[in-house]
């Protein structure tokens, strides 16, 4: 049974850059997509983007190119994703979740890609 | 991007109703769509998977149905705790998308 726990809290001043961690406990971390979603106050869900550890692979959400590096820590379990150039409209709850599990012997992520579970979250609030 | 558009955006009903949320895409997705439950404050949570598989655990009452552009999500009997934010997410291609949650009060 794979477990998702998140860092905590951050308060971020405008321009500057936040990582956010994600420790899994459980399952065979190496093998699936720990995927970043983030939830603004009062707003919907956005999928930001995804590592592969084993590949140590990672594509992002064409909002996020430039600005966002997602990698993964094989030795200690551990997701990482860093935001830079922190705006107020980045103030949102971050979650980290398992999207999928790579299948080393065909090369591909499963065909039907789900979230679950789900980190604790963390908030994020950019602000002078 | 996909675009997801759920309807209602609310819904008001009360307990042991039924009740049925459409999630409508920009493009044919077959069955490549899930739900989710969100209750305030806690993170998302797996609901129903390729459009129409159970998450394990989770009561019956849930279910989900549909195929290509239009799919819903349907409550059979609602219980006090499934008063919550429900959101459909296509896995088609990336960037996965959401809609934009339909939330379901007394």
């Amino acid at each position: 049974q794979v477990h998702l726990v998140q860092s905590g809290t951050e308060v971020k001043e405008p321009g500057s850059s936040v990582t956010v961690s994600c420790k899994a406990s459980g399952g065979t971390f190496n093998n699936y997509a720990l995927t970043w979603v983030r939830q603004a106050p009062g707003q919907g869900l956005e999928w930001m983007g995804r590592v592969i550890p084993i590949l140590d692979v990672a594509n992002y959400a064409l909002k996020f190119q430039g600005r966002i590096t997602i990698t993964a820590d094989k030795s200690t379990n551990t997701a990482y994703m860093k935001l830079r150039g922190l705006r107020s409209d980045d103030t949102a709850v971050y979650y980290c979740t398992r999207g999928g599990d790579y299948n080393v012997l065909t090369g591909y992520l499963q065909e039907y890609i789900w979230f679950d579970p789900w980190g604790q979250g963390t908030l994020v609030t950019v602000s002078s | 991007d996909i675009q997801m558009t759920q309807s209602p955006s609310s819904l008001s009903a009360s307990v042991g109703d039924r009740v049925t949320i459409t999630c409508r895409a920009s493009q044919n997705i077959t069955n490549y769509l899930n739900w989710y439950q969100q209750r305030p404050g806690k993170a998302p949570k797996l609901l129903i998977y390729a459009a129409s598989s159970l998450q394990s655990g989770l009561p019956s009452r849930f279910s989900g149905g549909g195929s290509g552009t239009d799919l819903t999500l349907t409550i059979s009997s609602l219980q006090p705790e499934d008063f919550a934010t429900y959101y459909c997410q296509q896995s088609y291609s990336t960037p996965y998308t959401f809609g934009q949650g339909t939330k379901l009060e007394i």
